[in-house]
């Protein structure tokens, strides 16, 4: 069966800490990956995307992520957190044969402390 | 450029009412997405159109649950007759049909049935 999981349902983190937040896939296909990023009250923004090539994408608001084919893994991360990036992070997967709906992850929602 | 938008942003309304929410694309996305998000089951795709067509509507929870797609710039989905149960925030995306086009979300219509 198809499924994203994000094994964190809640990190918290202090300001100017980095951040990982995981993401792994379960997909018999070659997925897109996504995350998205909710801020409380707001709908889902695109943080970054991955379809093939280079490994390591890069984001907007200084966010990263790394796409392990080996560990079905696309983990996002940033080196130094600001207070506004607390939010819930959602990893969403996508494939063709699925007709590139979207699977969403439960979210890990993001504290960061002063 | 204009986003992915969502009327009303807030609805409270008492059991058994009609409820429309009504959503605009982003001109030139040919893909059109209901999602429902709730504390307890999280993002749920509800129904997809392509081209204005639905595709895929096994997400709707049940026969109360319609949705149109009258042109490729609107798109409404309607609950009658609405149950506390149905009290959630439901998102509209839209995107490009190509399974590499990320979806773009409106944000959101919070609904409350008393």
């Amino acid at each position: 069966a198809q499924s994203v999981t994000q094994p964190d349902i809640h990190i918290t983190v202090s300001e100017g800490a980095s951040l990982e937040l995981r993401c792994n896939y379960s997909y018999g296909a070659t997925p897109y990956l996504f995350w998205y990023v909710q801020s409380p009250g707001q709908g889902l923004q695109l943080l970054l995307k991955y379809f093939s090539g280079d490994t390591l994408v890069q984001g907007i608001k200084g966010f990263e992520a790394e796409f392990k084919r080996s560990q079905s893994s696309f983990n996002l991360r940033k080196p130094s957190v600001h207070w506004s990036d607390a939010a819930e992070y959602f990893c969403a997967v996508a494939t063709a044969t699925n007709d590139y709906k979207l699977s969403f992850g439960a979210g890990t929602t993001v504290t960061v402390r002063a | 450029d204009a986003g992915v938008i969502q009327s009303p942003r807030h609805e409270v309304t008492e059991m058994g009412q009609e409820v429309t929410l009504r959503c605009k694309p982003i001109s030139g996305h040919n893909s059109l997405f209901w999602y429902r998000q709730t504390m307890m089951r999280g993002l749920e795709l509800l129904i997809y159109f392509n081209n204005n067509v639905p595709i895929d509507d096994s997400g709707m929870p049940e026969d109360r649950f319609s949705a149109k797609m009258p042109n490729a710039s609107f798109s409404t989905l309607k609950i009658q007759p609405s149950e506390p149960r149905d009290s959630a925030v439901y998102f509209c995306a839209s995107s490009l049909r190509e399974g590499n086009q990320p979806q773009h979300f409106g944000d959101g219509t919070r609904l409350s049935i008393l």
